[in-house]
Parts: C-alpha cells; sequence; structure tokens
C-alpha cells in the first residue's frame, strides 16, 4: 500500500540554524500539505501546496517558512533561522484532489511525522 | 472560518465496554468531516469520514460516527473497544474541497483513550 514518507524522522539543530524536512508524499496524489503539532496541543494547519506554488497558507507560515518541490517525488518545509518555539513534529500529508467522483480522493494521507527539537 | 472542539481530552474505559467520543464543530459553509487516530509514535490514520449521503458512517476497526447537522455534531462509537484502540483520536473538519486551494484539516484538541484491561 502506498504511503508518504518522511525524512528525519528526528531533527536536533541550535536556535537560529536553518532545517529542512524532507516528505515524499504518494506517488499520484497532487496536493500537498504540512501540519505540525506542538507537545500536547492540537495539530495545526501550516501551508498547502498545488501546481508547484503555495494554494492556501496559515498565519504561523511566516516569512521564515518557505517549502518546495525541487523533483517530481520530494516536498520539502525549510525554516530559515529557527526559534524554540518551532520545536513540534511536523506532518507532511498528500492527496489526490477531486476523483472521478467527485469526492473521492479528497482524503489526506498523512506521513510519520518528523520531530523537531531546537535547543 | 471553521472550528472543532472535543468535548473530553481523556477518556478512561474498561475493555469490551462501549465508548463515545464527543466532537462538535462550527462553520457557516458546508464542510466534510473526519476521525483520525495517532497512535504512539506515530502519525495520523484516518478512521473514517463524513463527505455527504448517510449520516451514519462506518469506519476502520469497527468505529463509526453519526453527523448531525442541527446540533453540528460528529460523534465517534465504537460498541466494544479492545486494548488496541488506546490511542489519541482527533476530529477534524475542512470546508467542501476548492481546486485552487485543496482542503485544509482544522483539527480539535484530541481525546485520549485509554482502555483499560
Amino acid at each position: 500500500e502506498p504511503e508518504v514518507t518522511q525524512t528525519p524522522s528526528h531533527q536536533v539543530t541550535q536556535m537560529g540554524q536553518e532545517v529542512i524536512l524532507r516528505c515524499v508524499p504518494i506517488s499520484n496524489h497532487l496536493y500537498f500539505y504540512w501540519y505540525r503539532q506542538i507537545l500536547g496541543q492540537k495539530v495545526e494547519f501550516l501551508v498547502s501546496f498545488y501546481n508547484n506554488e503555495i494554494s492556501e497558507k496559515s498565519e504561523i507560515f511566516d516569512d521564515q517558512f518557505s517549502v518546495e518541490r525541487p523533483d517530481g517525488s520530494n516536498f520539502t518545509l525549510k525554516i530559515r533561522s529557527t526559534k524554540l518555539e518551532d520545536s513540534a513534529m511536523y506532518f507532511c500529508a498528500s492527496s489526490y484532489g477531486l476523483g472521478a467522483s467527485g469526492r473521492a480522493g479528497h482524503e489526506q494521507f498523512f506521513g510519520p511525522g518528523t520531530r523537531l527539537t531546537v535547543l | 472560518a471553521q472550528s472543532v472542539t472535543q468535548l473530553d481530552s481523556q477518556v478512561p474505559v474498561f475493555e469490551e465496554a462501549p465508548v463515545e467520543l464527543r466532537c462538535n464543530y462550527s462553520s457557516s459553509v458546508s464542510v466534510y468531516l473526519f476521525w483520525y487516530v495517532q497512535y504512539p509514535n506515530q502519525g495520523l490514520q484516518l478512521l473514517l469520514k463524513y463527505l455527504s449521503g448517510s449520516t451514519l458512517v462506518k469506519g476502520i476497526n469497527g468505529f463509526e460516527a453519526e453527523f448531525n447537522k442541527s446540533q453540528t455534531s460528529f460523534h465517534l462509537r465504537k460498541p466494544s473497544v479492545h486494548i488496541s484502540d488506546t490511542a489519541e483520536y482527533f476530529c477534524a473538519v475542512s470546508r467542501t474541497f476548492s481546486y485552487n486551494q485543496g482542503g485544509k484539516l482544522i483539527f480539535g484538541q484530541g481525546t485520549e483513550l485509554s482502555v483499560k484491561p
């Protein structure tokens, strides 16, 4: 069964450093998402990406964040200068979009997450 | 804008007992509704979804949920739980899908289900 994969599983970095979190979405999916979950809090939407551009972003997704699909398989989240409050679990998700029925492809499949620890 | 409230942060229950995890949502537009489960140190797995049609939705692992539009609720139920159901459960809502924007999910705070022998 196809699945979303994420690397690394755990990233430790110093405050102010740049980090890149990597995701490989399911191959025929068209929509890609990043979410984050700070310890003990709810899962929060960061950004959605479609047709090689950001389609929607939240208030959290400020200038420190960027996303990229550098090739046909990877989807990355970059944090330019990490802060302590960026420590969280980051989830990548993908979906096909609207299927032939108009709705079938709407399900988002999540990766296992990358735990980012900023010291 | 949409929002989701999960009324219980923790639900302890004995094995083979029934369980209901409550979820209420708020939205000014039509929505899709989802329940996800997160086992320890794992990602989010879809349990079930309501897109349209029958208000009683059946999912994996014997779970079901009922969409109640008048009460804006989407409670998750299982008639008999197992130890292996111990996990965090998240209710989520998205507006109906848009080609340009996709369907971002808005999650509730989560309910920790603890099944005891």
